[in-house]
């Protein structure tokens, strides 16, 4: 079946890089995407990247897909204070979105 | 001009009670979704529809009874409340079939 991990929590300084991890299991799934979710709001799409790519970049996010180990990572370079969040993994799977447990990204100035 | 928005925001309620969530997007999608997210943040999809038709129907308790009167509403009722219930209600829109979801603020459920 499909299935989507992360990692709970992660924690950084302001400045440094924020790198949050998933795995996923449906190889057919032709896009992943990244969510974002501020306290109290719903979700935002940060970003997606196509299941033929290995790298998509936009500003300070990069997107690293490793489809033969079903690998995906979200880098945050110069993470400041306004990125902590949660971010959600997501794999579109038959007619729908399956999302991860979500990684608590928490920034310490 | 908010594109998905629900109502009510928080809602407290008594077990056994019946309640309902409304949902309205403004964006022109086909696709509207109901997710649920648990006390872990764990969001799991409940129900999918497509201009008006029911297309994904999760593993949810028949107490829970989507409506879509036309593609821009998509309003959820609960009946018999149970404790388990309590969580917080997303609705989503989408272009048919893609993963870019557009979502609401979220309506906060507690049963008491």
């Amino acid at each position: 079946g499909e299935d989507v991990e992360q990692s709970l929590f992660l924690s950084v300084r302001e400045g440094d890089s924020s790198v949050i991890n998933c795995t996923y299991t449906d190889s057919s799934s032709t896009y992943l995407y990244w969510y974002k979710q501020e306290p109290g709001a719903g979700l935002q799409l940060l970003t997606y990247i196509f299941s033929n790519m290995d790298m998509k970049q936009d500003q300070r996010l990069t997107v690293l897909l490793n489809k033969k180990d079903k690998h995906l990572s979200l880098r945050i370079a110069d993470t400041q204070t306004g990125d902590s969040a949660i971010y959600f993994c997501a794999e579109l799977g038959t007619g729908k979105l399956i999302f991860g447990q979500g990684t608590t990204l928490q920034v310490k100035p | 001009d908010t594109a998905v928005s629900q109502t009510p925001k928080y809602l407290v309620t008594q077990m056994g009670n019946d309640k309902s969530i409304k949902c309205e997007q403004n964006l022109g999608h086909d696709t509207m979704y109901w997710y649920k997210q648990d006390s872990k943040k764990f969001l799991k999809i409940m129900f999918s529809y497509n201009n008006k038709e029911l297309i994904i129907n999760e593993t949810v308790p028949n107490r829970f009874s989507p409506k879509s009167p036309d593609k821009a509403h998509l309003n959820l009722h609960i009946n018999s409340l149970e404790l388990g219930d309590s969580a917080v209600y997303f609705c989503a829109s989408s272009p048919f079939s893609s993963g870019e979801l557009f979502f609401g603020e979220g309506s906060r459920l507690t049963v008491l």
